[in-house]
C-alpha cells in the first residue's frame, strides 16, 4: 500500500529551528516536494528533492533518503508568519505525475 | 510566472443545484490540471486528473457522473459539482503543470458552502 506519514502539530519559538519529519511507504516513488499552506489559502512550494542529500533555500532546508523512506523540511530563524501547516507530498511518474499528500504538520511559532 | 486562478472563490448553493468551478493557467499553458478536495484541518486529497482534450481520470472514491471535469483549453478546466449536498461542502483547490515539467502550481482554491 501507500503511506506517507507526518507529526499532527509541532510547536516552536520564534528564532529557533524546527525539523518536520514525513516517512512513506509507495511503489513508484519519483521525488518528494514540500509545500506551505496557511489556513485558507492554497498551499505554495517550498522544494523539491528527488536525489538522496540536502537542498537549502534561505531559512528553508529539505533532506531526503530514498533507502530509509525518509525526509525532512528544517526551517532556521523561525517567524511568526511561518506559523501554517507544512505538507510533504510524493511524486510518482508513473500514475501521470500525481502527487499524493501527506496528512500535514500544524507549526505554531510562538514568542 | 505560473500563476493559476480560481473563479469563484466562495459559493454557497442550495442543496439540489450545480455548481461550476473554473481554473486558469494565466501565463503558460498546462496540458495537466489536478482537482484536490480538502475537508477542515484535513490534507488535499486528490479528486481527479484532467488532460486537455481527453477525459479526465478520477480517483478511486470520486464518482465522475457527480464531479464533472472538462479541460477544454490549455489554460482552463471546470469542476462542477452536480446535485450538490451539504456533505459536498469543501475547500477546492486545482492546480497546473506545464508540458514537460513536474511542479504543480496551485490556485487559490474556492470554498463551496451548500445549504
Amino acid at each position: 500500500g501507500q503511506n506517507i506519514d507526518q507529526p499532527t502539530e509541532m510547536t516552536a519559538t520564534e528564532g529557533a529551528i524546527v525539523q518536520i519529519n514525513c516517512t512513506y511507504q509507495t511503489s513508484g516513488f519519483n521525488g518528494l516536494f514540500w509545500y506551505q499552506q496557511h489556513a485558507g489559502e492554497a498551499p505554495t512550494f517550498l522544494s523539491y528533492n528527488v536525489l538522496d542529500g540536502l537542498e537549502e533555500k534561505g531559512r528553508f532546508s529539505s533532506f531526503l533518503s530514498r533507502s530509509k523512506g525518509y525526509s525532512y523540511l528544517l526551517l532556521k530563524e523561525l517567524q511568526m508568519k511561518d506559523s501554517a501547516s507544512y505538507l510533504c507530498a510524493w511524486f510518482h511518474t508513473g500514475g501521470g505525475n500525481k502527487l499524493t499528500f501527506g496528512t500535514g504538520t500544524q507549526l505554531k511559532v510562538e514568542l | 510566472g505560473a500563476v493559476v486562478s480560481q473563479h469563484p472563490s466562495r459559493v454557497i448553493c442550495k442543496s439540489g443545484t450545480s455548481v461550476k468551478i473554473e481554473c486558469r493557467s494565466l501565463d503558460f499553458q498546462a496540458t495537466t490540471m489536478f482537482w484536490y478536495r480538502q475537508f477542515p484541518k484535513q490534507s488535499l486529497m486528490l479528486m481527479a486528473t484532467s488532460n486537455e482534450g481527453s477525459k479526465a481520470t478520477y480517483e478511486q472514491g470520486v464518482e465522475k457522473d457527480k464531479f464533472l471535469i472538462n479541460h477544454a483549453s490549455l489554460t482552463l478546466s471546470t469542476l462542477t459539482v452536480t446535485s450538490a449536498h451539504p456533505e459536498d461542502s469543501s475547500f477546492y483547490i486545482c492546480s497546473a503543470s506545464m508540458t514537460g515539467a513536474y511542479e504543480q502550481y496551485f490556485g487559490p482554491g474556492t470554498r463551496l458552502t451548500v445549504t
